[in-house]
């Protein structure tokens, strides 16, 4: 029972242009949101979060949308960098701090010059 | 601060035998939580711990076991080993109750089965 979804698992852009990274979740209780990035051999990093009280959180280049109605999240990436390639996992939880989240299986994202 | 660490990185076990995980948080940090991440699944929460307590667990079967430790430096067990555990075991530490919730993850142990 995958309760987030991330269908697409890879994703190509050229350098400059905008990524944008869907996820799709399934149970009306999660509360809050969370974009992690993994490169190999390395453990996933924290990117940019949001609470379902918002719509829209942004931080530098990067931008993540909520629409509770249609229970979708997508990250925006602008403008794509050849360093933004990695591996991208939405995530979410029950409340803001919950330490147990759900991931989705991650899209892999490849920047090309 | 020194990250996550895990040891070890790398693990080859046959069927049957049992193997330990061990995790170092960052310090200061006092929970800790295990995730597996096997390809097409994403990463699955195990449990967390929380100063030496389970406070939450996730779907898996009683072959999986954890602990943590005074220092909260966390272990995990897995008993009866099945080819279908191979996977990559990913630890997390948290300050949590001291302002900060986010999770940072370490390297990850990469376990194959035979």
């Amino acid at each position: 029972d995958q309760q987030v979804k991330q269908n697409s698992p890879s994703l190509s852009v050229q350098e400059g242009r905008i990524s944008i990274l869907n996820c799709d979740y399934t149970n009306s209780m999660f509360d809050y949101f969370l974009w992690y990035k993994k490169y190999p051999a390395e453990g996933p990093t924290f990117l940019i979060s949001i609470s379902s009280i918002k719509d829209k959180n942004e931080d530098g280049r990067f931008t993540v949308f909520l629409n509770k109605s249609a229970k979708h999240l997508s990250l925006h990436i602008v403008p794509s960098q050849p360093g933004d390639s990695a591996v991208y996992f939405c995530a979410a939880s029950l409340y803001q701090g919950a330490q147990k989240l759900v991931f989705g299986q991650g899209t892999r994202l490849t920047i090309n010059p | 601060k020194a990250g996550v660490t895990q040891t070890p990185r790398y693990l080859i076990k046959t069927r049957g035998q049992q193997v330990t995980l061990s995790c170092s948080p960052i310090s200061g940090h006092r929970s800790v939580s295990w995730y597996q991440q096997t390809p097409g699944q994403g990463l699955q929460f195990l449990f967390e711990y929380f100063s030496e307590t389970q406070r939450n667990k996730g779907n898996f079967p009683g072959r999986f076991s954890g602990r943590q430790f005074s220092n909260s430096r966390s272990e995990m067990n897995v008993s009866t080993l099945e080819l279908g555990d191979s996977a990559l075991y990913l630890c997390a530490s948290s300050q949590v109750g001291a302002g900060g919730y986010e999770q940072y993850f370490g390297p990850g142990t990469r376990l194959t089965v035979t």
